[in-house]
């Protein structure tokens, strides 16, 4: 139980180009998803927090413009890059919170890794 | 500012020995404490949690204790073994509200064969 997919995996795409990536809650429903941002050998960065239904909190810093969030259900959540620049180029992360948890529990995509030429 | 401290950076252990990393947090509304384990080009797992009503929770080899008077807790991993070689990150965060997890700053573990 409590898997959470990301797809796609890996993109590669032109600058200016916009991305959208996907994290789904395979076996549970997921009131809260959270996005990060992971750079080589550095932690988690957390972006926005994405609540079924309502609009993103998004963090100090991070460009709610730039980084779209939607979260149409309580198993989906997308991110989109728009017009994605080589800074944009990062480990992007997902995790969700099952609505069931006792606890903060939460699980954590496989990460789609982005790269923009 | 840095919420949640974390020690060592790195870490080699010999295969069977003790595992420790060392985390200390400041926010004292903080009331649930993961750990967890990331493989390179993976997403982080989680290993085990604690709450500050318990001061130690054990799962299989690993062990978390906690101080809450010193804001600190701290991963064991026992018997460490090659396949255990990961980053391990602390986190922590509040029951209520937005729950987000803000995370140390990683320990990269070698265990040697």
């Amino acid at each position: 139980g409590a898997v959470v997919s990301q797809h796609p995996s890996r993109v590669i795409c032109k600058s200016g180009t916009s991305v959208k990536i996907e994290c789904r809650s395979l076996d549970f429903q997921a009131t809260t998803m959270f996005w990060y941002r992971q750079f080589p050998k550095q932690s988690l960065m957390l972006m926005a927090t994405s609540n079924e239904g309502s609009k993103a909190t998004y963090e100090q810093g991070v460009e709610k413009d730039k980084f779209l969030i939607n979260h149409a259900s309580l198993t989906l959540s997308t991110l989109t890059v728009t017009s994605a620049h080589p800074e944009d180029s990062s480990f992007y992360i997902c995790s969700a919170r099952d609505r069931r948890g006792v606890y903060n529990e939460q699980f954590f995509g496989p990460g789609t890794r982005l790269t923009v030429l | 500012q840095q919420q949640v401290k974390q020690s060592p950076q790195s870490l080699i252990v010999q295969k069977g020995g003790i595992s420790i990393i060392n985390c200390a947090y400041e926010n004292t509304a903080f009331d649930y404490f993961p750990w967890y384990q990331q493989f390179p080009g993976k997403g982080p797992a989680l290993l085990i949690a604690i709450r500050p009503d318990v001061s130690e929770k054990k799962e299989g080899r690993f062990t978390i204790s906690f101080n809450k008077s010193a804001k600190q807790f701290s991963l064991h991993i026992m018997d460490s073994q090659p396949g255990d070689s990961a980053t391990y990150f602390c986190a922590a965060s509040k029951d209520t509200g937005r729950r987000a997890l803000t995370f140390g700053s990683g320990t990269r573990l070698q265990v040697q064969p």
